[in-house]
């Protein structure tokens, strides 16, 4: 089977430019989480889903982020305007239930906001 | 709120030896769940073990062991007969019980393992 989709692996953009992060969970699966990975900061949980609405977003940082998951195979973390300071690896994971159930990660998207 | 710590920034082991990485967490759960994840600098995140916290025997996945505290709320992982693809990034995670409102994942700082030839 395959694993968690991201798309893209590379970005780089100008600030002020609006960037969106592609991910395709791993089928079956009903969570869905986004996280963003910085040196400074470690692993930050951004937002999640189950069964594709939102639970809690209390992690995205800011207006200019958000996320959408129009169904179960697809969704979507957009950065409008990106900042410089947006700068990070960005993961996509997925999981079936909760508690024992594990997130299983894609592979990551690197963001650079020049 | 969880919390969960890992005390060891980065950490060398011989090629062949035996390494521990230490995990503590803060919880006022009674059951829970442990997970130790690696990255290796191709970024991936990769399971490598988990722990029910109901469950008494400590897990095991071939070269790879915890040593499970509860009481002491601790959650240690031991490899043994290290190999140099063992060189990664380990995190150390907690997560809620099920139907639990929070139902998140909590990781740690990670802990960068050297395997030293």
């Amino acid at each position: 089977d395959a694993g968690v989709i991201q798309s893209p692996r590379h970005e780089v953009t100008e600030m002020g430019q609006e960037v969106t992060l592609r991910c395709k969970p791993i089928s079956g699966h009903d969570y869905l989480f986004w996280y963003r990975q910085t040196m400074m900061r470690g692993l930050e949980l951004l937002i999640y889903f189950n069964n594709n609405v939102p639970i809690d977003d209390s992690g995205m940082p800011e207006d200019r982020f958000s996320a959408k998951m129009p169904n179960a195979s697809f969704s979507t973390l957009k950065i409008q305007p990106s900042e410089p300071r947006d700068s990070a690896v960005y993961f996509c994971a997925s999981s079936w239930g909760t508690g024992k159930y594990a997130q299983y990660f894609g592979p990551g998207t690197r963001l650079t906001v020049l | 709120a969880q919390t969960v710590t890992q005390s060891q920034p980065e950490m060398s082991v011989q090629e062949a030896e035996t390494v521990t990485l230490s995990c503590t967490y803060d919880t006022s759960e009674s059951d829970y769940y442990l997970f130790w994840y690696k990255q290796p600098p191709s970024r991936q995140m990769i399971l490598v073990i988990r722990q029910e916290a109901y469950k008494q025997q400590n897990a095991t996945e071939n070269r790879f062991s915890v040593n499970f505290q509860k009481a002491a709320k601790s959650f240690s992982l031991k490899i043994s007969d290290s190999q140099l693809g063992d060189a990664a990034m380990y995190f150390c995670a907690y997560r809620s019980p099920p139907l639990n409102r929070d139902d998140k994942i909590i990781f740690g700082k990670g802990t960068r393992l050297h395997i030293l030839p």
